[in-house]
């Protein structure tokens, strides 16, 4: 099956910091997912990137998806605490591409 | 409409009941999900339903029994469950199975065997 290693594992920033959260993948990425969750709530679709080297953009948050389709990287510009959260990558699993693979999380706490 | 209904919202049961959860969308997705997940770690795939037709079942114990009656609606009938199995049942839809669909979650329930 397909790993998903996400990085770091939490993360505490001060509003109006910048940060990065990574998503590794151990292989060649169909289609890679964003989500993001609050505690005990449903997951909130951000973004989705397919192609190598392709990269999108919402408000304060870029994800890009690097050239080989192994990594991809979410960029919060400007923190907000409405940013909080738990962040999530996921891919599609194999071929078939019937449900999606996820990280583990990365968990985000914005400080005032 | 552009979300995914989850009913109840919260749900007890003992390890004897039988209970259901209910699962319904409205954006014509002909893909729908089951996942469950425990506390900080992610959504794990339980069944996947491709135009009404049970595609996957991931080794989900017999005491779980989903059911989709239409295009709209997922069940996901409960019984002779287990303290263990306490978590967020999260039901999601697409627009079908396949590569770079993206899957649109409902917000969960919350379920609590004891």
């Amino acid at each position: 099956s397909q790993e998903l290693e996400q990085s770091p594992q939490s993360l505490i920033v001060q509003e109006g910091k910048n940060l990065t959260i990574n998503c590794t993948s151990s292989k060649t990425l169909y289609g890679l997912y964003w989500y993001k969750q609050k505690y005990g709530e449903g997951l909130i679709f951000l973004m989705m990137l397919q192609k190598g080297g392709e990269e999108k953009s919402h408000e304060k948050i870029t994800a890009k998806l690097d050239e080989k389709k192994q990594q991809s990287s979410l960029h919060i510009t400007a923190s907000q605490p409405s940013h909080a959260g738990i962040y999530l990558c996921g891919a599609d699993i194999g071929i078939s591409g019937y449900a999606l693979n996820f990280g583990k999380g990365t968990s985000l706490l914005v400080t005032p | 409409d552009t979300e995914v209904t989850q009913t109840p919202k919260h749900l007890v049961m003992g390890m004897t009941n039988k209970k259901s959860l209910k699962c319904e969308q409205h954006m014509g997705h002909r893909a729908m999900y089951w996942y469950k997940q425990k506390a900080k770690k992610p959504p794990e795939l339980m069944f996947v339903y491709s135009y009404e037709k049970l595609s996957i079942n991931e080794s989900v114990p017999s005491r779980f029994s989903p059911e989709c009656p239409n295009s709209s609606l997922l069940n996901l009938h409960l019984h002779a469950l287990q303290p263990e199995d306490s978590a967020l049942y999260l039901c999601a839809s697409s627009v079908r199975t396949g590569l770079n669909n993206e899957q649109f979650f409902g917000p969960g329930t919350r379920l609590t065997v004891l």
